[in-house]
């Protein structure tokens, strides 16, 4: 067990709806990544947060968008669903922002947009 | 622009012998450098990492891996491998000092460990 918290574990939505997935890290770690791993594009890092503001940004749709609260719990916001955005979502944690650091990550939410 | 290449999808190998799990990198600075595991319907756990120092890296469940600059490389290893390390393998990189900070995992190496 990571420490790092993710839900729900599945999710089942429709195409064109909005999901929220929540995330909380490891206690004590400031910052929160959010992972798209599918099939076909393997594991993509979407953004990262450090202590409530963005970090680094990835290959993440406008579609999409994160924020970290000041409990540093984070959520990860997906609208227009479409049918490729069904994927495996991870969030990571690490202690600081410091780019050495390796990452723990929680069990993911399983996605799937019909 | 960053780049990781893990060049075989798939490698098997039996019991008590040695494993090399491959990767190759691109970054325009130095680089960290990351392996991760992942088991079946879990998270990715970290392995190990190299940041600066000795080229030979030391991390969990016996695993090692060597940073070769001149060849871009940190391929995975462990001298016997067992059973139980059959899971996917992910190679990381990250720019130490890029302005465009991104974190590039590859596509993965399954590790077929044969009895």
């Amino acid at each position: 067990d990571s420490g790092v918290t993710q839900t729900p574990k599945h999710l089942i939505t429709a195409t064109g709806q909005r999901v929220t997935l929540r995330c909380s890290p490891r206690s004590g770690d400031l910052s929160v990544y959010w992972y798209q791993q599918s099939l076909d594009q393997g594991l993509q890092f979407l953004i990262q947060y450090y202590n409530g503001e963005e970090r680094a940004k990835g290959n993440i749709l406008e579609r999409f968008s994160a924020q970290q609260f000041p409990d540093l719990h984070s959520e990860l916001n997906l609208s227009s669903l479409e049918l490729g955005d069904s994927a495996l979502y991870f969030c990571a944690s690490s202690p600081s922002d410091q780019r050495r650091n390796e990452q723990f990550f929680g069990p993911g939410t399983r996605l799937t947009v019909l | 622009a960053q780049s990781v290449a893990q060049p075989e999808d798939q490698v098997n190998v039996a019991e008590g012998n040695p494993l090399t799990v491959k990767c190759t990198y691109s970054v325009s600075g130095n680089p960290y450098l990351f392996w991760y595991v992942q088991y079946p319907n879990r998270g990715l756990q970290f392995l190990l990492k190299y940041i600066t120092g000795d080229n030979l890296v030391k991390g969990s469940y016996g695993f090692e891996a060597e940073f070769n600059k001149s060849q871009t490389s940190f391929h995975l290893k462990k001298p016997s491998a067992l059973v139980s390390d059959s899971a996917l393998y992910f190679c990381a990189v990250r720019d130490m000092v890029s302005r465009d900070d991104k974190i590039i995992f590859g596509k993965g190496t399954r590790l077929h460990i044969l009895p």
